[in-house]
């Protein structure tokens, strides 16, 4: 199975700091996604990413986020001043094309306190 | 419209058994159905998916059947094994290159 690999696996931070949060995807993958998941509930969709532009983003992903793949390798997330409710579980997905190709990473637990 | 309706929210079988998720979804724009298994501290990997053009799918122990009209899908494990324990989610898509709607998971428990 292609792996994604994501860094931190865990990030604790302050209410109003900015974390960025890392996805490897491996050499051939061209679509990238972020999903995240509160404690409990159900994985929800924040944004999808080809060809170094946002192809859709949900309601979620407001100006506080905002994502970029500046080395071509490196998939980031990043959040400008984190909230309370932005604790989550955050995973990066990323495929070849279409989206049977499509493979979750492990995640980065993010605690903001 | 989004929305993928799933239940139960928790199921408890015994070794052998059959556990039965079942989905419900309304927009008809969602062409693919992936199941994906997340075990705790993991990601959502994916388990097995359908097409609408096919009204089953069965892959090992794990069978997907699908009713189109009634807008309805559901997950059947045969004979469930204590590692099969996991969370269980149904998902859609319109496909292609496009997001996965989640439903809101199963937590199975496969008794000894």
């Amino acid at each position: 199975e292609p792996e994604v690999t994501q860094t931190p696996s865990h990030q604790v931070t302050q209410m109003g700091q900015e974390v960025i949060l890392r996805c490897v995807p491996i050499s051939n993958h061209l679509y990238f996604y972020w999903y995240r998941q509160i404690l409990g509930q159900k994985v929800e969709f924040l944004v999808s990413f080809y060809n170094n532009e946002i192809s859709e983003k949900s309601e979620i992903f407001d100006d506080q986020f905002s994502v970029e793949r500046p080395d071509g390798s490196n998939f980031t997330l990043k959040i400008r001043s984190t909230k309370l409710e932005d604790s989550a579980m955050y995973f990066c997905a990323a495929g070849t094309g279409g989206i049977e190709t499509q493979y979750f990473g492990p995640g980065t637990r993010l605690l903001v306190l | 419209q989004q929305q993928v309706k799933q239940s139960p929210q928790s199921l408890i079988v015994q070794k052998g058994g059959i556990p039965i998720i079942n989905c419900a979804y309304e927009n008809t724009a969602f062409d693919y159905f992936p199941w994906y298994q997340q075990f705790p501290g993991k990601g959502p990997a994916l388990l097995i998916a359908i097409r609408p053009d096919v009204s089953e799918k069965k892959e090992g122990r794990f069978t997907i059947s699908f009713n189109k009209s009634a807008k309805q899908f559901s997950l059947h494990i045969m004979d469930s094994q204590p590692g099969d324990s996991a969370t269980y989610f149904c998902a859609a898509s319109p496909g292609g290159y496009q997001k996965v709607t989640f439903g809101t998971g199963t937590k199975l428990q496969v008794i000894p």
